[in-house]
Formats: C-alpha cells, sequence, structure tokens
C-alpha cells in the first residue's frame, strides 16, 4: 500500500523534554510538510522541505527542528524551547511542483504532561 | 495573512440539502484546492482547481472560482451523513517558487440524518 504515516498516534511530553514525531512515505515524493493545527485556526506550515539535506522554516518554525537525510522520511522534533506544544500535527507530502495536491499522513496529537 | 478564510465557519443542515462553503483570498493565485477533513483524522485532498478555470466538477462536488473576486466556492449536491466533515481551501500563490500552499481555517459541516 502506498502512503504516508505517522506515529505515535498520541504522544506526551513532560516539562524540559524533546520529543520527535515521525513521518514516512513511500509515494516517492520529493516534498514533505509538516503543519500544526489548533482549534479553530486552520493549518499553520511549521518547515518543509523540498529535497533530501535541504528544509525552509515555515510560518512558525520557533521552538521546532527537522532532518531530511531519506526521501521516504521527515521528522518533526519538539523542543523544550516551545512553550505550547499541546496541538495535533500533521505531516504531507507531494510530487515537488507548482502547488501540487498534498498526501495527509493520520496526525499525532502532543500532549503536556 | 496569506491564508484564505472560509466562510461560514460552520453550516449544519439535512441530509439530501445542498451545502456551499466560500472561500476568500488575498494574492494572486496559480491554483486552488478543497481538502476534507475528518474528525481526529488527516486531510484528504478533494478537487484542484487552476487560475485559468472558472468551474469544476468531481462527483457531488462543483468548485468555482472568480479571481476577479478572489473568491472560490464548494457545492456539494444531495447531502449525507457521512459528508459531515471540515473543509479547507488551500490557495498556491502565482510566480511562488517554493511550492507552499495556504489553507484557511475551515468550515465545519454537521449533516443530520
Amino acid at each position: 500500500d502506498g502512503g504516508i504515516t505517522q506515529s505515535p498516534k498520541y504522544l506526551f511530553r513532560k516539562e524540559g523534554q524533546n520529543v520527535t514525531l515521525s513521518c514516512e512515505q513511500n509515494l516517492n515524493h520529493d516534498a514533505m510538510y509538516w503543519y500544526r493545527q489548533d482549534p479553530g485556526q486552520g493549518l499553520r506550515l511549521i518547515y518543509y522541505s523540498q529535497i533530501v539535506n535541504d528544509f525552509q522554516k515555515g510560518d512558525i518554525a520557533e521552538g521546532y527542528s527537522v532532518s531530511r537525510e531519506k526521501k521516504e522520511s521527515f521528522p518533526l522534533t519538539v523542543t523544550s524551547a516551545q512553550k505550547n506544544p499541546t496541538a495535533f500535527y500533521l505531516c504531507a507530502s507531494s510530487i515537488w511542483g507548482a502547488g501540487e495536491t498534498q498526501y495527509f499522513g493520520p496526525g499525532t496529537r502532543l500532549l503536556v504532561l | 495573512s496569506q491564508q484564505g478564510e472560509e466562510d461560514p465557519q460552520a453550516l449544519s443542515i439535512q441530509e439530501g440539502e445542498n451545502a456551499t462553503m466560500n472561500c476568500s483570498y488575498k494574492t494572486s493565485i496559480n491554483n486552488l484546492q478543497w481538502y476534507r477533513q475528518n474528525s481526529g483524522r488527516g486531510l484528504v485532498h478533494l478537487i484542484l482547481i487552476r487560475s485559468n478555470e472558472r468551474e469544476k466538477h468531481s462527483g457531488r462536488l462543483r468548485v468555482t472560482l472568480d479571481t476577479s473576486k478572489k473568491s472560490s466556492s464548494l457545492l456539494i449536491t444531495a447531502s449525507r451523513a457521512a459528508d459531515t466533515a471540515s473543509y479547507f481551501c488551500a490557495t498556491f500563490d502565482r510566480g511562488s517558487t517554493l511550492g507552499r500552499l495556504y489553507f484557511g481555517r475551515g468550515t465545519q459541516l454537521t449533516v443530520w440524518p
């Protein structure tokens, strides 16, 4: 089955802790994206990557970090610098080009203990 | 903000009725896309309309685009309870080299049996 997966489904973070959200795709897509979704605010772009070993900050990158060492994988780390991390995190991928359709994973809900 | 704005924020109708959602945006676009999100899930792409198109159909979905008014509408005909979800528009800016989409805050559609 081709698709995009995220894990875990739920993640709990303690104060001062870094946590990493996983995103994997087998669609052979070049571009991958991370969004944060809060109630009533829609989707906000955190980071995106056009190709392996390259990524750009989105609108709310502070307190987050990413890596893109493999085409299939784009993990997101929520660092202790992110003071309000409770949200629903969505990963997406697409063919690289002019506003191509994005394919989304099922999401990870991050909660703070 | 470059985000699109959906209107209304919430819509409640009976099964069999038509549902119309609107999206307004501020920039010149290359294309506009509509996505659907069931509660607690990832987004699913519904339809893409390019700036040189005025109307597009897909099954019970009809999308229109008026670039002079910078607006789009999504019509779902003969709604079903299974259409209950949030619907988002996303725009891709004309001339952008970054490939990113800008998502609105969504319309929450509830279809009552």
